[in-house]
């Protein structure tokens, strides 16, 4: 089974300010790395994915992600935040079967104006 | 298109009773998952239908069951209900397995056990 560590469970920053939510997962085989958000009083969805291909990856509202292999990590960062990127950020692993999926504990990103 | 719709929205129980959790897929997704969300705790792989049958399982127990049907809705029963079954549950639909693509999450059931 594998695991997936999201070392901070609350981060606040200040509007404008770059910010990287840190998730490292725990595998010795190969895997497709996920960031899903949830924001207040909805549903979650995808942020970005990491399936194969160039490691670092882009998804919406600016965020990106690097896949880093050899510390088995996947930070999520974005160079300015805004009020509305205030959410509940999960990081997700899977195995490349596609039949299991793992969740982290979640961030809570407040974004302070 | 509609979105991941999921019935009841909340839902109280009693402990060693039994329930059944329903899901609605959007059109043309063949695959469902289901999560377990405990308060303050990220999601929990229950399992994942593909094609009407169980391809995938995390690690719940075999009270824990699901089924899929060709209209895109599918459903989840837990038996002998216990007082760390309350929760949030999801379901997800994706058009390929859970862990190649994008899932689309429903609102989820919240339920209670006392």
């Amino acid at each position: 089974a594998q695991s997936v560590t999201q070392l901070d469970s609350q981060v606040p920053v200040f509007e404008e300010a770059p910010v990287e939510l840190r998730c490292n997962y725990s595998s010795s085989v190969s895997v497709y790395l996920f960031w899903y958000v949830q924001y207040p009083n909805q549903g979650l969805q995808l942020l970005l994915k990491y399936l194969s291909g160039s490691t670092l990856v882009k998804g919406i509202n600016g965020f990106e992600a690097e896949f880093n292999k050899s510390q088995t990590s996947f930070h999520l960062r974005k160079p300015s935040v805004h009020i509305s990127d205030t959410a509940e950020y999960f990081c997700a692993v899977s195995d490349r079967g596609g039949n299991q999926f793992y969740f982290g504990t979640g961030t809570s990103l407040t974004v302070i104006p | 298109e509609t979105g991941v719709t999921q019935s009841p929205t909340h839902l109280i129980k009693t402990r060693g009773q039994q329930v059944t959790l329903r899901c609605s897929s959007q059109s043309g997704h063949n695959t469902v998952s289901w999560y377990q969300q405990a308060l303050g705790q990220g999601p929990q792989f229950i399992f994942q239908y593909y094609r009407e049958e169980e391809n995938g399982r995390g690690n719940f127990p075999p009270r824990f069951s699901g089924l899929q049907f060709p209209n895109y809705s599918s459903e989840l029963n837990v038996n002998a209900l216990e007082l760390d079954d309350s929760a949030l549950y999801l379901c997800a639909s994706s058009t390929g397995l859970a862990g190649e693509g994008e899932q689309y999450f429903g609102p989820g059931t919240r339920l209670t056990v006392t």
